[in-house]
């Protein structure tokens, strides 16, 4: 059974630093593997989708990598601002359909 | 609007009513998921059409949650004698087809009294 495992569950940061965020499955045979940002009271906004043959996806700021057999991925987010302050969800799709999600990192970007 | 719209965004009611949680995919989207998010939790599966067909239920905690998606395209979400543990934010997600990119909505709170 695929279990997604986020660490840390909550992180506050000054504005202007680069930080990481991190998402370990015990299932390497994934599909592919998203990450999703969900500010409060609100739905999931797709960030970055890595399929299983790749190695990591770029856009804008952020950058996000895989490394199947290890089991991890990691979200990186350079120069920090504000109004990224949000929950942060990886979710691995195993080719089922179904997406199973990380318990997310709450992000606070201190201004 | 060309994203996943949800309704209602909140409902109220009382422990052994009945809900429907309604979902409008977007145009064109065969694929649908409903999942349960607990506050402080990821989402959880709930279950997943292909077209109007349920591909994997296995999500659905027990018999009180059905769910159907009779054209294809909007889907219901119904829970029969509520439970004040069923209070959370149930949220809908759907894809061009299964694997690819999901897109959700901005999800149902529901809250059991």
């Amino acid at each position: 059974k695929q279990e997604v495992t986020q660490i840390p569950a909550a992180l506050s940061v000054p504005e202007g630093e680069n930080l990481v965020l991190n998402c370990s499955f015990t299932d390497s045979a994934i599909y592919n593997l998203q990450w999703f940002r969900q500010d409060p009271g609100k739905g999931l906004t797709s960030l970055l989708l890595i399929q299983s043959s790749q190695r990591e996806q770029t856009s804008g700021r952020l950058n996000a990598s895989l490394d199947k057999s290890s089991g991890r991925s990691t979200l990186y987010i350079a120069a920090s601002q504000p109004g990224d302050s949000a929950t942060y969800l990886c979710a691995v799709d195993s080719n089922t359909g179904k997406l199973i999600f990380g318990q997310g990192t709450t992000l606070q970007v201190k201004p | 609007g060309a994203g996943v719209s949800q309704t209602p965004s909140n409902k109220v009611t009382e422990k052994g009513k009945y809900v429907e949680l309604r979902c409008d995919p977007i145009s064109g989207h065969t694929a649908l998921y409903w999942y349960r998010q607990s506050l402080g939790q990821g989402p959880e599966f709930l279950i997943y059409f292909q077209g109007t067909g349920a591909a994997d239920d296995s999500g659905l905690p027990n018999d009180r949650f059905f769910a159907v998606r009779p054209e294809g395209s909007v889907s219901t979400l119904k829970i029969q004698r509520t439970e004040r543990g069923d209070s959370a934010v149930y949220l809908c997600a759907s894809s061009s087809q299964g694997g690819q990119p999901q897109h959700f909505g901005d999800g149902t709170r529901l809250s059991i009294l």
